[in-house]
Order: structure tokens, then C-alpha cells, then sequence
């Protein structure tokens, strides 16, 4: 079965922490994992990785995969408040068409 | 527009109603995405559209629900016979193109009485 785990379930860190989120999979023809950041409403795009190894980056957030050991990171270096979210990890699953699978998401809360 | 635009933002209805909920994708994408998402479950797909085509149907929960896509542009999602257990937020996105990302709506919230 297709699956797309992610940890911790939730974290809870003070501002100025780094934080590293964990998402693992298990999917068939694999083609790319995506992280996007949910805060109320719209979950926004941030990261799409299709090459294992190598680190793609935006201001303190990086994003790696490891697509021999079936999982990526998420890091976010000097958190602030702004951060808290709930950060999902989906993965394009192969063939005809372009669903993602979608992880149950890691909910962080950056306090001050 | 220049974002994924859904409405209703809100639809609360009685059981055994019926539902429509519209998407209007960014302009220019050719892919259009429905999911579903629980209290405390991730998102789930529901159906993609290519152009006017659904190649792929296969989150569709139930024969009450359907969806269409017209003019290559505007999505409905109709459910039909509303249950309880069809109360969540339905999520509309779109892409450029097939395996490109996919950007979200700010969804509709659906509340079954």
C-alpha cells in the first residue's frame, strides 16, 4: 500500500530553534516529494525534490531527499513565530496520473 | 485570477441535500485537483482533471459524488445525498502542467447537519 509517513506529529520549539521534520515513503514509480506549509486555509508550495542529495533551499528553510533510503527533511534554521504551521509532505505517485499522496503532516508551534 | 479561487468558503446543509462546490483554477493551468481533508486526516484525492478529461476518478468516494470541468477552466464537485460523514474541507488546486506543484484554494469548508 502507497503510503507517506511524516514526524513528529507535532513539535513545539522556542523562537530561534532549528527544527528538522521528517517525512518517509513508500510509493509506487516514484517521481518527486513536495512539501508545502499549511497554516489556516490554502497549503502553500515550497519545496519539490526529484534528485536524490541534493539540497534545495529559501531562506532558513532547506529540503533534501534520499531517494535510496525513501525519505526527505525538512529544516528550518532560526525559527520564528511565522512558522508555526503545519508543514505536509506529499509524494507524486506514478503512472497516468498526477494525484499526490499526502502525509497526516508534522503541526509545529514556534513560541516566543 | 491570480490564485486558486473556491466557493463557497462555507456550506453548512441539511442530510440528504445536495451540494455544489466550484473551482476556478489559475488561468492557464491545464490540471485541476480535488481533495478532501478531515479533522486530523491528511489530504485525500478525490479526482483529476487533464484539459476537460478525468483520466483519473479513483478517490471518488461514492456514486453521490461527481465532478465536471468546462471550457478546459471551471470545476464543479457536486455530492449528492449529503452524509454526515461528508462533512470536511474540500480543496480545489491546480498545475501548470501534469507533475508540476500543485497550488491549493483556501478550500470549502462543508458541514452536514
Amino acid at each position: 500500500e502507497d503510503k507517506v509517513v511524516q514526524s513528529p506529529l507535532s513539535l513545539v520549539v522556542h523562537e530561534g530553534d532549528t527544527v528538522t521534520l521528517n517525512c518517509s515513503y513508500e510509493v509506487t514509480n516514484f517521481r518527486s516529494l513536495l512539501w508545502y506549509k499549511q497554516e489556516k486555509k490554502a497549503p502553500t508550495f515550497l519545496f519539490m525534490l526529484t534528485s536524490s542529495g541534493i539540497e534545495k533551499k529559501s531562506g532558513r528553510l532547506s529540503s533534501i531527499l534520499d531517494n535510496k533510503e525513501l525519505f526527505s527533511i525538512l529544516n528550518i534554521t532560526a525559527t520564528q513565530t511565522g512558522d508555526s504551521a503545519v508543514y505536509l509532505c506529499a509524494v507524486f505517485y506514478g503512472g497516468a496520473t498526477n494525484k499526490l499522496i499526502f502525509g497526516t503532516g508534522t503541526l509545529l508551534a514556534v513560541q516566543p | 485570477g491570480a490564485g486558486v479561487s473556491q466557493s463557497p468558503s462555507n456550506k453548512v446543509t441539511e442530510k440528504g441535500k445536495d451540494v455544489e462546490l466550484r473551482c476556478d483554477p489559475i488561468s492557464g493551468h491545464t490540471a485541476l485537483y480535488w481533495y478532501r481533508q478531515s479533522l486530523g486526516q491528511g489530504l485525500e484525492f478525490l479526482i483529476y482533471f487533464q484539459g476537460n478529461s478525468a483520466p483519473d476518478k479513483s478517490g471518488l468516494p461514492s456514486d453521490r459524488f461527481s465532478a465536471e470541468r468546462t471550457g478546459g477552466s471551471v470545476s464543479t464537485l457536486t455530492i449528492q445525498r449529503t452524509q454526515q460523514e461528508d462533512s470536511a474541507v474540500y480543496l480545489c488546486a491546480s498545475s501548470y502542467r501534469g507533475f508540476q506543484p500543485q497550488h491549493f484554494g483556501d478550500g470549502t469548508r462543508l458541514s452536514i447537519l
